[in-house]
C-alpha cells in the first residue's frame, strides 16, 4: 500500500499569505496524485487532478506541482474562506489512499 | 449535473450488517465507477471500494473480507454492506463518483455509529 504523507499537519495563515502544502509518497506514483479540500461539515471536493491540472470552477489561486514522490498545493493569497482540511490522494496503486491531511486557519 | 446521496440507518449494532445506499441523480450509472470511502470522526479518509457500471469490483483489502458493493441501474444507485462490524467501523460514510482515478462529485455523507 502506498503511504502519502503529507506535511504540515497544520498551518495558521494571515489572508492574502502564500500556503503551501507538501505531499510525500512511498513510491513513485507518476502524477497519479490528486488534491480535496474539506471544509468543516462537508464532504471533500476535488481542488486538483493529476498534479497540476486545474478543475473547473476552483479558484485560480490554487495550483499543484511534482511527480514521482513529491508534490506540491499551493494556495496564493488566501482567502478566509480557504480555511479547510486539505487531503492529497493517489490513485496509482491499488489500495487508493490520501494523506493524513492539512488543516489550514485564517489567523 | 450529477448529485449524489447516501442513506440508511445511523446506528447499527456490533457484529451486524451496515447497509447504505447512494442514489444517483442528475446522470445515469450506467458508466462511470462509482466508490464509497469513509471518515472516522475526526481522522482522515479510507477508500473501501468501487464498482463499475458492469459489476465488476475492487475492494480495500483491509476490508474485502466484509464488503460488498452492488448496484441497481433500474434505480439508478448503487449500495455499500459492511458486516460483522464494531466500534471501528464508526465513521461518516461518503459515496463518490470514480474509482481507479478522481473522486468527483461526492455525496454529503452519513454517520453511521456502531453501538448496542
Amino acid at each position: 500500500e502506498i503511504v502519502l504523507t503529507q506535511s504540515p499537519d497544520f498551518q495558521s495563515v494571515t489572508p492574502k499569505e502564500k500556503v503551501t502544502i507538501t505531499c510525500r509518497a512511498s513510491q513513485s506514483i507518476s502524477s497519479s496524485l490528486h488534491w480535496y479540500q474539506q471544509k468543516p461539515g462537508q464532504s471533500p471536493k476535488l481542488l486538483i487532478k493529476y498534479a497540476s491540472q486545474s478543475i473547473s470552477g476552483v479558484p485560480s489561486r490554487f495550483s499543484g506541482s511534482g511527480s514521482g514522490t513529491d508534490f506540491t498545493l499551493t494556495i496564493n493569497s488566501l482567502e478566509d474562506e480557504d480555511a479547510a482540511t486539505y487531503y492529497c490522494h493517489q490513485s496509482s496503486n491499488s489500495p487508493w489512499t490520501f494523506g493524513q491531511g492539512t488543516k489550514v486557519e485564517i489567523k | 449535473q450529477v448529485q449524489l446521496q447516501e442513506s440508511g440507518p445511523g446506528l447499527v449494532k456490533p457484529s451486524e450488517t451496515l447497509s447504505l445506499t447512494c442514489a444517483v441523480s442528475g446522470g445515469s450509472i450506467n458508466t462511470y465507477y462509482w466508490s464509497w470511502i469513509r471518515q472516522p470522526p475526526g481522522k482522515g479518509l479510507e477508500w473501501i471500494g468501487y464498482i463499475y457500471y458492469t459489476g465488476s469490483t475492487n475492494y480495500n483489502p483491509s476490508l474485502k473480507s466484509r464488503v460488498t458493493i452492488s448496484l441497481d441501474t433500474s434505480k439508478n444507485h448503487f449500495s455499500l454492506k459492511l458486516s460483522s462490524v464494531t466500534a471501528a467501523d464508526t465513521a461518516v460514510y461518503y459515496c463518490a463518483r470514480g474509482g481507479p482515478t478522481i473522486f468527483d462529485p461526492w455525496g454529503q455523507g452519513t454517520l453511521v455509529t456502531v453501538s448496542s
